[in-house]
């Protein structure tokens, strides 16, 4: 399972747009790319999911590159309520057994 | 619809005690997964259970066990609780076993304290 490395923490101002990145060196072929997003007490939410290239629905854009060791989750101005934990996972979603794996997250808090 | 829940929210037992924590998935949903999440990191998976039989199960001692019955509910079973058991555990559902544009939903989890 390939391994994901993102920043520990990140701090941006309400209506700024926030580029979170995530760095899976080892990805495998059939590996896609995962975004939840946590609130504190509560369970994580799917934000967004890709493959390869340009994602995007109501509420972020995902971007991976051709080489697809990376990925950047965009939200377009952010508010408050967008401070939270954000996981980037990578997974083959179509293997038996598949597992979630989480790592440490990047902490955003938004300020006013 | 109703979302994953998870009963109780919260629990509080002592060290050597035994737990039984469970999940009701989405409605439709045959796939139900287990994490247990440590104040201050990101969810470890424990288990995955797809129509009824085990089909993941991640690094944690056999003092974890889990089962799913024929309405797709699912319990997670600790004996022997340990101080480090201690944690959020969150349920997790999913249409299919496993399968792109198929995330995961999570429950808002059991919060169990061991004293």
């Amino acid at each position: 399972l390939a391994k994901t490395t993102q920043p520990i923490s990140m701090d941006s101002y309400e209506g700024q747009e926030v580029n979170i990145t995530c760095s899976h060196n080892n990805i495998a072929t059939n590996d896609y790319i995962t975004w939840y997003q946590q609130f504190p007490s509560q369970g994580p939410r799917f934000i967004i999911q890709g493959y390869k290239t340009k994602v995007t629905n109501e509420v972020a854009s995902l971007f991976i590159p051709a080489d697809r060791k990376s990925s950047t989750l965009s939200l377009p101005r952010v508010s408050l309520s967008d401070t939270a934990v954000y996981y980037c996972l990578v997974g083959d979603p179509n293997t038996g057994g598949f597992k979630t794996i989480f790592g440490a997250g990047t902490r955003l808090f938004v300020k006013a | 619809d109703a979302g994953v829940t998870q009963s109780p929210t919260h629990l509080i037992k002592t060290r050597g005690q035994h737990v039984t924590l469970r999940c009701s998935p989405i409605s439709g949903h045959k796939s139900v997964s287990w994490y247990q999440q440590v104040l201050g990191q990101g969810p470890q998976f424990i288990f995955q259970y797809y129509e009824k039989e085990e089909r993941g199960r991640g690094n944690f001692p056999d003092r974890f066990s889990a089962r799913q019955f024929p309405n797709y509910s699912s319990e997670l079973n600790v004996n022997a609780l340990l101080l480090g058991d201690s944690a959020l555990y969150l349920c997790a559902s999913s249409l299919r076993q496993g399968a792109a544009n198929q995330p995961q939903h999570f429950g808002d989890g059991t919060r169990l304290s061991i004293l």
